[in-house]
């Protein structure tokens, strides 16, 4: 079965400290892993866009990893600001026999930056 | 990037009602177009799946008859919610994408039933 599980489910930490975010999957076979960030009551903005190939990925304060090996990625946050909390979501990709794409989406990771 | 744009942002309607919620692609051909239903502090739950020219493929679970999806542009669908009742209240978002490339979410539909 399909599946993309994040880690942890919530987290509270001060502005200005770094932190990660754990996705694992189970999606076969796969595409490309995508992180979001959602704020409240907002469709989700893309992070990062990482393809079997690729092993990490930045886009400014965010670092992506991925080890398809293992099935997971990791969503780095450095100098955490107020404006950063927000639900995190890991989205697996995988391609179907009619050549379209499926979406997998994790539960997300719910971040309260406090100052 | 590329723009979604989703229409209305909110809605408030009568029970037994129906609702239409737009979204459009503005300034690319979306071949596929994806519905999503969102209730409070819950993940994204894909209730529909629209490639254009074709009916759409329904998720186990959603009711095709009460969730009209039409996608008759390359960069229009819609989401129609039939005869609405209050359990039918939640975030609608739309997302839209061509093969192989990244889906791109529209703003979201906050919708009421009373």
């Amino acid at each position: 079965k399909n599946q993309v599980e994040q880690s942890p489910q919530s987290l509270i930490i001060l502005e200005g400290k770094n932190c990660t975010l754990q996705c694992n999957y189970t999606v076969s076979p796969f595409s490309n892993l995508r992180w979001y960030k959602q704020d409240t009551g907002r469709g989700p903005v893309s992070l990062t866009i990482m393809t079997f190939s690729e092993n990490t990925k930045s886009n400014g304060r965010y670092t992506a990893t991925l080890d398809a090996d293992t099935k997971q990625s990791s969503l780095h946050i450095t100098a955490s600001q107020l404006s950063d909390s927000a639900s995190y979501i890991c989205v697996v990709i995988f391609m179907m026999n009619t050549g379209f794409q499926k979406l997998v989406f994790g539960t997300g990771t719910r971040l309260l930056v406090s100052p | 990037g590329a723009v979604v744009s989703q229409h209305p942002s909110w809605v408030i309607c009568k029970s037994g009602t129906s609702v239409k919620i737009e979204c459009r692609s503005l300034d690319f051909q979306a071949t596929t177009m994806f519905w999503y239903r969102q209730f409070p502090k819950q993940s994204l739950m894909l209730m529909a799946t629209s490639n254009e020219g074709s009916k759409a493929t329904y998720e186990q679970g959603v009711e095709k008859d009460k969730f009209l999806i039409n996608h008759a542009s390359l960069t229009l669908s819609t989401l129609t919610v039939t005869s609405a009742h209050p359990e039918d209240s939640s975030f609608y978002i739309c997302s839209a994408s061509t093969t192989n490339t990244e889906a791109f979410f529209g703003q979201g539909t906050r919708l009421t039933v009373v």
